[in-house]
């Protein structure tokens, strides 16, 4: 099956720095999801994102689904932007989801 | 427009017990997908439902089984239940089968005692 990597896997930051989360996969896929876990365990929607760059707010996100990459940048980030971030890619109607990374801002 | 439901939020059972949690969807939506979070295992795709027909499935062994209703409703039903069944199990709603936007639910927290 596809294999799903995110980077870096714990990431601590000061408000108001920026920050880059990655997600690699190991083959072609249809689609391509980015979340927020919230500390009560539900997935928050950011970005459907199967190539291309978009944008909401602080967020922002790109798939270079030909080098089978998916970036997410958060800009000046806050501290409730904590959590745990989610890539899922899906193929052949089966999601795979990364190991996701852990941010935490602190004031 | 409603998001995705799933009760009940917790429950509790002991091994050897099954236990059953239930998914409604975005009205409209017509696929449902389920997961399960371990902190060890991380998140794991159980099965697809479209149509009230298991479309994929992921590898879990045959005591996690599901359906899918007229309604789109879905159930997921896990029979003698073990220790390491205690996880967060989490639906999603697609409007199509086989992939688009996923929409997720609260959770069932499941603790196995």
């Amino acid at each position: 099956g596809i294999q799903v990597e995110q980077s870096p896997p714990d990431l601590i930051l000061q408000e108001g720095a920026n920050s880059t989360l990655r997600c690699n996969f190991s083959d072609s896929v249809n689609n391509l999801q980015w979340f927020h876990q919230n500390p009560w365990g539900q997935l928050i929607n950011l970005f459907y994102i199967p190539s291309g760059t978009k944008q909401n707010g602080r967020l922002s996100a790109t798939t270079v689904a030909t080098e089978r990459y998916s970036l997410l940048y958060i800009s000046s980030s806050q501290t409730t932007d904590s959590g745990v971030y989610f890539c899922a890619v899906q193929y052949a109607g089966k999601s795979t989801f990364g190991d996701g990374t852990t941010l935490t801002v602190k004031p | 427009k409603a998001g995705v439901t799933q009760t009940p939020r917790y429950l509790i059972k002991t091994r050897g017990q099954q236990v059953t949690l239930s998914c409604s969807p975005i009205s409209g939506h017509r696929s449902v997908s389920w997961y399960q979070q371990t902190p060890g295992q991380g998140l794991q795709f159980l099965f697809e439902y479209f149509s009230e027909t298991q479309r994929n499935k992921g590898n879990f062994p045959g005591r996690f089984s599901g359906r899918q209703f007229s309604n789109s409703r879905s159930e997921m039903n896990v029979s003698t239940l073990e220790l390491g069944d205690s996880a967060l199990y989490l639906c999603a709603s697609l409007q199509r089968e086989g992939g688009n936007e996923q929409f997720f639910g609260p959770g069932t927290r499941l603790t196995v005692l």
